[in-house]
Formats: C-alpha cells, sequence, structure tokens
C-alpha cells in the first residue's frame, strides 16, 4: 500500500508564474488535507478537502491559492503569479473516512522555491 | 483558536539518555487528540505517538512516552535510550475531536517545533 505521493519534490518557479502541486492519497482515502510549512515553523493548516467538496478552507490565502480534489485523479494546490513569499514546503497529508480514524498521514511534501 | 506552544527552540541529549521535550497547548473543548510528529532532514512527517485526551493513561511506544497533564494543558514526550537516528525535528501537534460535520475541526494545530540533536 503505498503512502501518499506528493509532486514534484522540488518546484522552482520565477515571480508571476503559476505552481501546481500534486498530492495522491493513500489507497482507500477520500479525505486530503494541505498544509504550508515556513522556513523554521511548523506546519500551518491549508484547506480540508473530500471528493469534488471543500470542506474547511479557513487555512487558505485569500487571493491566488486554490485546491481541488476531482472524483477521478490526484488533488491539486493551485498557486497563481506566485510571489517570494509562496517558498516554503507544503505537504499534503490523507485520511479514511472513518469515524474512529484520527491520524492522517503525510506525504514528503513540494519545496517550492519562487526566484 | 487552539494554540500549540513549545518553549525548547533546541535540545540536545546523549546517546543512550533519557530526554523530555515540552508542549503546552490551549483550548477550551474537553475531547481531543494530542500528538507528536518527527521530521527528521528529509523533511517527512511521521507519527511519533498519539493520546486521547478522555484517556488518563500515559500513551507509550517503545522507547516514546508521554507526559499528558490534562488540567495543565501540558503534552511533554519523553524518548529513552536516545539513538542516533531520533535526531530530528518534533512536532507537537492539536486535533479536536470532533469531525467536521459535527462542527468541529479536522486540522491539526502544530507547534513551532524542538530541533533535537543527539550527540555520540
Amino acid at each position: 500500500n503505498a503512502g501518499v505521493m506528493q509532486n514534484p519534490r522540488h518546484l522552482v518557479r520565477r515571480r508571476g508564474q503559476e505552481a501546481r502541486l500534486r498530492c495522491s492519497p493513500m489507497k482507500g482515502h477520500s479525505h486530503v488535507y494541505w498544509y504550508r510549512q515556513l522556513p523554521e515553523e511548523g506546519l500551518k493548516f491549508m484547506v480540508y478537502l473530500q471528493k469534488e467538496n471543500i470542506i474547511d478552507e479557513s487555512g487558505m490565502p485569500k487571493e491566488r491559492f486554490s485546491a481541488e480534489f476531482p472524483k477521478e485523479g490526484p488533488s491539486i494546490l493551485r498557486i497563481q503569479q506566485v510571489v517570494r513569499g509562496d517558498s516554503a514546503a507544503y505537504f499534503c497529508a490523507s485520511s479514511p473516512n472513518q469515524e474512529w480514524a484520527t491520524e492522517a498521514f503525510f506525504g514528503q511534501g513540494t519545496r517550492l522555491t519562487v526566484v | 483558536a487552539q494554540t500549540v506552544t513549545q518553549s525548547q527552540p533546541e535540545m540536545s541529549v546523549q546517546e543512550a539518555e533519557t530526554v523530555t521535550l515540552s508542549c503546552t497547548y490551549d483550548t477550551s473543548e474537553s475531547d481531543y487528540y494530542l500528538f507528536w510528529y518527527k521530521q527528521p532532514p528529509s523533511r517527512q512527517m511521521i507519527l511519533v505517538i498519539r493520546q486521547e485526551a478522555y484517556k488518563q493513561q500515559n500513551a507509550t511506544e517503545n522507547r516514546f512516552s508521554v507526559n499528558f497533564q490534562k488540567a495543565a494543558k501540558s503534552f511533554s514526550l519523553k524518548i529513552s535510550d536516545s539513538q542516533l537516528g531520533d535526531a530530528a525535528m518534533y512536532f507537537c501537534a492539536y486535533r479536536s475531536e470532533l469531525r467536521a460535520f459535527e462542527g468541529g475541526s479536522e486540522k491539526l494545530v502544530f507547534g513551532k517545533g524542538t530541533k533535537l540533536t543527539v550527540n555520540p
């Protein structure tokens, strides 16, 4: 059972370009979470999605950031018109849709560098 | 809103010795989960140990154990017989017990982390 897969592992974008980060949850998991880790900081929640639904986007910046988790395919975190301050590690986590599930499994993250 | 505080930015321990990492949190909820995650240089977030707030017994996983003090809102991690492979960033995290459809939040709230160095 493969773990949470994120790609790319490293992404370099020039200011003003778009960044697309992909996350494939563990098999059988229908819940996806995105977190951002700035240098020397802990992870900060961005958004929680289930298939075709955004459940909680309270941590998402109001502009330039969007996320989706389509019926088929990976979850995508999209950052438009990137700026230097978007440079960070972005982590995806997934969990199964069962009431007793308390643990989220993390991917290895995508390190975004904006130059 | 819940907050998690790790007051030790860095800690060091001699190999084979014991070290305790501190974590305090603030919440108005009575039911929740607490976690310690390890992040080695590879950046992979690895769950070390989990504690349910309704359980009075402290969780233990091999060389890792916690001291959970609910009234004091304290959740420290003890690593016994430290090994070189334990060197990493350690993050304390909080999660509400209520699921999103119950009006809660399923997000993890993390502290800023403690960098643990293990000296040979």
